[in-house]
């Protein structure tokens, strides 16, 4: 069965830190790979994507993500984080066929003067 | 930008009454969604549409169901609200093609008392 694994539910960083926040799934078919953040009491919007192509996938608000075959991961990346990123992440990912995503569990991101 | 409109931020209900939440998107497109979010379980789906008087089960069907009449709208029915339904629920569309990312509208915090 598919299945995506978030493996930190929370990570702490301060303001200007680097973060990586990690994602690993289970497959042994082609995936579509995506990135969602969640800002307080608001919905879910796309920070990124990877259908196919370069392996190293750029987003808004200064994040990417590089898609790892080999290691079955999509880690996100941001060199330099603010106090505004604060959020919650969610991986997700979907199988060939139809647009059914598959959510990991969520990384709450927060981010300290 | 695509608007997805859910009509109630927050709702309380009390248990056995009939709830309906309603969804509506502007930019026409072809598939819908309804998720729950619940702490540490990330987004589950519950139904979702791929057109107009179809529906597919998601993960979590079971107390649900969903209607869609018209295009812009996907309705989430509790047939008979239970405590267990008490979450945050999410509705989402997208076009049909595997490439698109899905939006979301702002959630309908659901309490059932």
């Amino acid at each position: 069965a598919q299945s995506v694994t978030q493996l930190d539910s929370q990570v702490p960083v301060f303001e200007e830190a680097p973060v990586e926040l990690r994602c690993n799934y289970s497959s042994s078919v082609s995936v579509y790979l995506f990135w969602y953040v969640q800002y307080p009491n608001q919905g879910l919007q796309l920070l990124l994507k990877y259908l196919s192509g370069s392996t190293l996938v750029k987003g808004i608000n200064g994040f990417e993500a590089e898609f790892n075959k080999s290691q079955t991961s999509f880690h996100l990346r941001k060199p330099s984080v603010h106090i505004s990123d604060t959020a919650e992440y969610f991986c997700a990912v979907i199988l060939g066929g139809f647009q059914k995503l598959v959510f990991g569990t969520g990384t709450r991101l927060l981010v300290s003067p | 930008d695509v608007k997805v409109t859910q009509s109630s931020r927050y709702l309380v209900k009390r248990t056995g009454e009939k709830v309906f939440l309603e969804c509506v998107q502007d930019m026409d497109h072809e598939n819908m969604f309804w998720y729950r979010q619940d702490p540490g379980l990330g987004l589950r789906l519950i139904y979702f549409s791929y057109d107009v008087k179809m529906k597919e089960k998601g993960d979590i069907p079971e107390g649900y169901s969903v209607s869609r009449e018209k295009k812009e709208r996907f309705s989430l029915i509790l047939e008979s609200a239970s405590t267990n339904q008490t979450s945050m629920y999410l509705c989402a569309s997208s076009l049909r093609s595997l490439d698109q990312p899905q939006h979301f509208g702002d959630g309908t915090r659901l309490s059932i008392l």
